[in-house]
């Protein structure tokens, strides 16, 4: 299975600066998504990261609050922008494979001050 | 109505106890996941089903698709097993629509 690593594994940030999220996976993968997990919740997809192209978003969260980029198969960024402590979450990337399911990261907790 | 239902939200069991979680979808899947997180946000997931069933050491996973409906079983509980087990069904394009989760406390 894909082995999945992300930095920073957490971080304490202000109000109004941004932070950037890395998700690094050891083989190429066609499909790879972003998830937010916020206090007590359950996850929410964010949206697909797609390679060469715009991610695709899901209801609810736009490209000027989360840019993603996705400049190769193994590699994406997730921006959480202008953040505000309602953004204070567990970040999560996972990959896709056909026929054994997703993968996910470890996680990126988030706290905005 | 969420799309993706499980039940119970909190379930406390005593070692040795046979355990299941259920859940039920209203959307249109191409499979469903069972995952498990533990306190640290770590996710792992167990099953990836899309009919009948499926088995891995104490655990069970079965799916009715007629149904809309999914349960996770757990024989001969363990403290261990302890963690929120979601489901998450598999939308087009791989997306994951996700339950609520359910705590499951083991007491040895």
């Amino acid at each position: 299975s894909a082995v999945i690593s992300q930095k920073p594994s957490r971080d304490i940030c202000q109000r109004g600066t941004s932070l950037t999220i890395q998700c690094q996976v050891d083989s190429q993968v066609t499909m790879m998504f972003w998830y937010r997990q916020q206090p007590g919740q359950s996850l929410t997809l964010i949206a697909t990261a797609n390679q060469g192209s715009e991610a695709t978003y899901e209801s609810g969260f736009v490209i000027d609050k989360f840019p993603i980029s996705r400049p190769n198969l193994t590699f994406s960024t997730l921006t959480v922008s202008n953040m505000s402590p309602e953004d204070s979450s567990i970040y999560l990337c996972s990959v896709s494979e056909a026929t054994r399911g997703q993968f996910f990261g470890p996680g990126t907790r988030l706290t905005v001050l | 109505k969420n799309e993706v239902e499980q039940s119970p939200q909190n379930l406390t069991a005593q070692e040795g106890e046979f355990i299941t979680i259920n859940c039920s979808y209203s959307v249109g899947i191409s499979a469903l996941h069972w995952l498990q997180q533990h306190p640290g946000g770590g996710i792992v997931s167990l099953f990836m089903l899309s009919s009948g069933k499926k088995k891995h050491g104490r655990l069970i996973a079965t799916i009715n698709i007629q149904e809309k409906h999914s349960s996770l079983h757990i024989t001969a509980s363990h403290p261990r097993d302890s963690a929120v087990y979601i489901c998450a069904a598999v939308r087009s394009g791989s997306r994951l629509t996700f339950g609520e989760g359910t705590q499951l406390t083991v007491n040895p």
